[in-house]
């Protein structure tokens, strides 16, 4: 099994700053890994796919880089509705798709 | 425009059995894979198993393996997970989600919660 480390898991970013979020494999994902956004009781909503490709309808602000086993998500500007919990999930070799733990952007 | 709509909240006693649906609109149900996915209260997301609709092929998680079963009826484009066997560690919300490399559409989430 894949296991997907994510770190911090709590970051205090202030608007309109950067934040950059980082997701570590166990073992080289080659581009397979995606990063989704949730929001208290919602559902996770698909952000970034194949490591940096951009999900339909999303912003510019966010970007995803890396590969192999390190992994990066930047917004570039934060927004008000961008705090929320962010989780990487590697789709390379499955059964099991494993998620990383997820990490908390919050305002600081 | 693609839907993926989850059956309502469900309260269980130990030992019993949950059935929740997944009913999906606004796409060619047999040409994706469907999976499920669980998240504990304050926890994150664990993956649980998938279904191929074409030709119900089904995978499980190894930690429920026995206790899931993952099934779908192709004429109404609706998939059914059904958890045997609850303990208070499957309290969680439920998502099924459309495998597009990865999971580009999800369900609502269905919350089952399991009590004495």
């Amino acid at each position: 099994e894949i296991l997907l480390t994510q770190s911090p898991a709590t970051l205090s970013v202030s608007a309109g700053e950067r934040a950059t979020l980082s997701c570590r494999a166990s073992q080289s994902l080659s581009h397979s890994l995606a990063w989704y956004q949730q929001k208290p009781g919602q559902a996770p909503r698909l952000l970034i796919y194949d490591a940096s490709t951009r999900a339909t309808g999303v912003p510019v602000r966010f970007s995803g880089s890396g590969s192999g086993t390190e992994f990066t998500l930047t917004i570039s500007s934060l927004q008000s509705e961008d705090f929320a919990v962010y989780f990487c999930q590697q789709y390379k070799i499955w059964p099991p798709n494993t998620f990383g733990q997820g990490t908390k952007l919050q305002i600081k | 425009q693609v839907q993926l709509v989850q059956s309502g909240p469900e309260v269980k006693k130990p030992g019993a059995s949950v059935k929740i649906s997944c009913k999906t609109s606004g796409y060619t149900f047999s040409n994706f894979y469907i999976h499920w996915v669980r998240q504990a209260p304050g926890r994150g997301l664990e993956w649980l198993g998938a279904i191929t609709p074409k030709g119900a092929t089904t995978t499980y998680a190894q930690t429920l393996q026995g206790r899931l079963t993952i099934t779908t009826d192709t004429s109404t484009s609706t998939v059914y997970m059904d958890l045997s066997s609850l303990t208070s560690d499957d309290t969680a919300v439920y998502y099924c989600a459309r495998e597009s490399a990865p999971f580009d559409f999800w369900g609502q989430g269905t919350l089952v919660i399991v009590s004495s």
